[in-house]
């Protein structure tokens, strides 16, 4: 079965903090995403990468930044936390009907 | 932009009964159409697809119909069990440009025995 795994289930973290999420897929797949769920909202693309070294802005960038530096690793990066960022983040991988997800992270800022 | 506009829940029926989440889409082109479910504690999973119009996705009694004329994608099933308890998001991606899914708000589903 194909893995996308985060490395958090739960995390707490101090306003001002800087927060690394980190998501690791086992497929070799080229494209991965980060989204955050929020009640009423549905998912919002943060940010992608279709390669290594690569990525792109979604709907709603500010705030985060990411990383790619291996092909497997896509990490998520709040440079300094707020508390309008406590929200559930989902890591994807791959494509079309070939398209996974995490089981989330669920982030709490105070 | 693209977008993908469902309809409000939570949805409570009860066992066996039939089944409709409403979803439109905004998009130009000929968008590729998603219902992805997310049960409790779980993450997401493609429930079932569609990629042009007057295409039926179907998976698990689950059935979805692609209407270019009306942008709508609904979900239904003719008769629903406990385990159908779950969210429903309706999603698309481009035909051109940016490759990455837009999701809908998600519709909470209770079904009750």
């Amino acid at each position: 079965d194909v893995k996308v795994t985060q490395s958090s289930r739960y995390l707490v973290k101090r306003t001002g903090e800087k927060v690394f999420l980190e998501c690791v897929q086992d497929m070799d797949h080229e494209n991965m995403f980060w989204y955050r769920q929020d009640p009423g909202l549905g998912l919002r693309l943060i940010y992608f990468s279709y390669d290594v070294k690569m990525k792109e802005k979604g709907d709603i960038p500010e705030g985060y930044s990411v990383s790619r530096e291996k092909k497997e690793r896509f990490s998520l990066i709040l440079e300094s936390a707020s508390t309008n960022q406590t929200s559930m983040y989902l890591c994807a991988s791959g494509w079309d009907e070939k398209l996974f997800f995490g089981s989330g992270t669920q982030l709490s800022v105070l | 932009g693209d977008s993908v506009t469902q309809m409000e829940g939570p949805v409570t029926l009860s066992e066996e009964a039939f089944l409709t989440i409403n979803c439109t889409y905004t998009a130009t082109g000929y968008p590729s159409l998603f219902w992805y479910v997310q049960y409790p504690g779980e993450g997401l999973q493609l429930l079932l697809k569609a990629t042009k119009a007057d295409d039926k996705g179907s998976n698990k009694g689950f059935e979805a119909t692609y209407r270019k004329e009306t942008t709508s994608f609904h979900l239904e099933k003719g008769s629903v069990q406990v385990s159908d308890s779950a969210v429903y998001f309706c999603a698309l991606t481009p035909f051109t440009g940016r490759r990455a899914l837009t999701f809908g708000s998600g519709t909470r589903l209770q079904v009750q025995p």
